[in-house]
């Protein structure tokens, strides 16, 4: 069965120092990965995914994610965090083989930038 | 940025009665639309996908004599609790799928606040 991971209940930074947000999943085959995030009182915002291709990912507000095959990982990074990126943070994950599969998500990660 | 609405924004209602939930793209097309559901403690799950003029296809696990979804125009996809009961409050979003030249993202609604008492 396939698995996400989010191991931080809640990640705080500094204004202006990068941020990392941890992802780790588990699937049988090809993951295809997302990241999500909530923002309060704002709704739910796509923020990138990785199917194929390029290991690194480019996605909106100046994040990126690294998907690491032989860790499993997708960590969310940014260089320099703003106050505005304060929010809840989803991964999820979908396994490419075999047809179509569930998507599941992380619990979510809480990042609080302080000023 | 597209925008997508979702109504009503909440209901409460009466165990064993039905909902229906609307999720409309305002400013674009939508050929696919999502369901999630959020439940207290803000894990998320997607319930369905749903594509224009066909069948939902469900999430494994998601009843779908229970949570019947009909997109039935390019900008409009409606979510029905069908004989809801108390398990079923929770927070409902949709989102609308855009796929053009170089991008593919989604779009997401404000969410609807489902109460069934």
């Amino acid at each position: 069965a396939q698995s996400v991971a989010q191991p931080e209940d809640q990640v705080n930074v500094a204004e202006g120092n990068p941020l990392t947000v941890k992802c780790t999943y588990s699937v049988s085959g090809n993951p295809y990965l997302f990241w999500y995030v909530q923002y309060p009182n704002r709704g739910l915002q796509f923020l990138l995914k990785y199917i194929t291709g390029d290991n690194l990912v480019k996605g909106s507000y100046g994040f990126e994610a690294e998907f690491n095959k032989s860790q499993t990982s997708f960590h969310l990074k940014k260089p320099s965090a703003l106050v505005s990126d304060s929010a809840l943070y989803f991964c999820a994950v979908r396994d490419g083989y075999g047809g179509y599969q569930k998507v599941t998500f992380g619990i979510g990660t809480k990042l609080q930038v302080i000023p | 940025g597209a925008v997508v609405s979702q109504h009503p924004s909440r209901v409460i209602c009466k165990s064993g009665t039905s909902v229906k939930i609307e999720c409309r793209s305002l400013d674009f097309q939508a050929t696919t639309m999502f369901w999630y559901r959020q439940f207290p403690k803000k894990s998320l799950m997607l319930m369905a996908t749903s594509n224009e003029g066909s069948k939902a296809t469900y999430e494994q696990g998601v009843e779908k004599d229970k949570f019947l979804i009909n997109h039935a125009s390019l900008t409009l996809s409606t979510l029905t609790v069908t004989s809801a009961h108390p398990e079923d409050s929770s927070f409902y979003i949709c989102s609308a799928r855009v796929k053009a030249l170089g991008t593919d993202t989604q779009y997401f609604g404000p969410g609807t606040r489902l109460t069934v008492l």
